[in-house]
């Protein structure tokens, strides 16, 4: 089953623009993390943000996580076409072995 | 490449047919994750091995599906007797054996059931 919900299901943007996709999720976790996927193909690792944390940035990308709203928001600065993939949000639940419950996905669109 | 590789990357078969897909993690990853993912959706547990033993199933893996990791090495997942509802992509993924870390994900493979 799916863990919770991403907002907006689609986004769609103009390269230069920052783009912000939450998740929110029902469970106590031990840590969320953020995947790309590109279209039919594996998921990529972005960035990984533990359940004491509240803040992380890699590059361009900025990660929030808010553990008593039990949500996250994942923003992605000066954004490029090459940034046009559906993301997810995954929860490590931390009462089993690592595995990860994932969103439904939000699909970003960035424009040229 | 060392990254995780899975194959076949595509497979077609009619149903009823048994289909066997391989994964080869990461190798110095001791703990692999299989997934499966449906259009528009994101993926799903489906089994967890650490080394060679299979530790956790989730309910959506029936009884038409095994897998195995012989030698904690490579894994496959088999599906017998195959339903239209099989169609996915099956995901693998592996991790090292430290604190909770993120997971590297194979390129899939996608099944269609015909």
């Amino acid at each position: 089953s799916q863990q919770g919900e991403e907002d907006p299901q689609a986004l769609s943007i103009q390269e230069g623009e920052n783009a912000t996709m939450n998740c929110s999720y029902k469970t106590s976790i031990n840590n969320l993390q953020w995947y790309r996927q590109n279209s039919g193909r594996g998921l990529v690792h972005l960035i990984l943000i533990r359940s004491n944390e509240r803040e992380k940035h890699s590059g361009r990308l900025r990660v929030t996580l808010d553990t008593s709203k039990k949500s996250s928001s994942l923003l992605i600065t000066a954004s490029r076409a090459a940034d046009t993939a559906s993301y997810f949000c995954a929860t490590d639940e931390g009462t089993s072995y690592g595995k990860l419950t994932f969103g439904q996905g939000t699909i970003l669109t960035v424009h040229p | 490449d060392t990254g995780v590789s899975q194959n076949p990357r595509h497979k077609i078969t009619k149903r009823g047919q048994n289909v066997t897909f391989r994964c080869d993690p990461i190798s110095e990853h001791n703990r692999l994750y299989w997934y499966r993912q449906t259009l528009g959706q994101g993926p799903e547990f489906l089994t967890y091995f650490q080394n060679e033993a299979q530790l956790e199933k989730s309910r959506l893996l029936s009884d038409r599906f095994s897998a195995e990791r012989p030698k904690g090495s490579f894994s496959t997942l088999e599906i017998q007797r195959t339903e239209q509802g099989d169609s996915a992509m099956y995901l693998c993924a592996s991790r090292s054996g430290t604190e909770r870390s993120e997971q590297y994900f194979g390129p899939g493979t996608r099944l269609t059931v015909t």
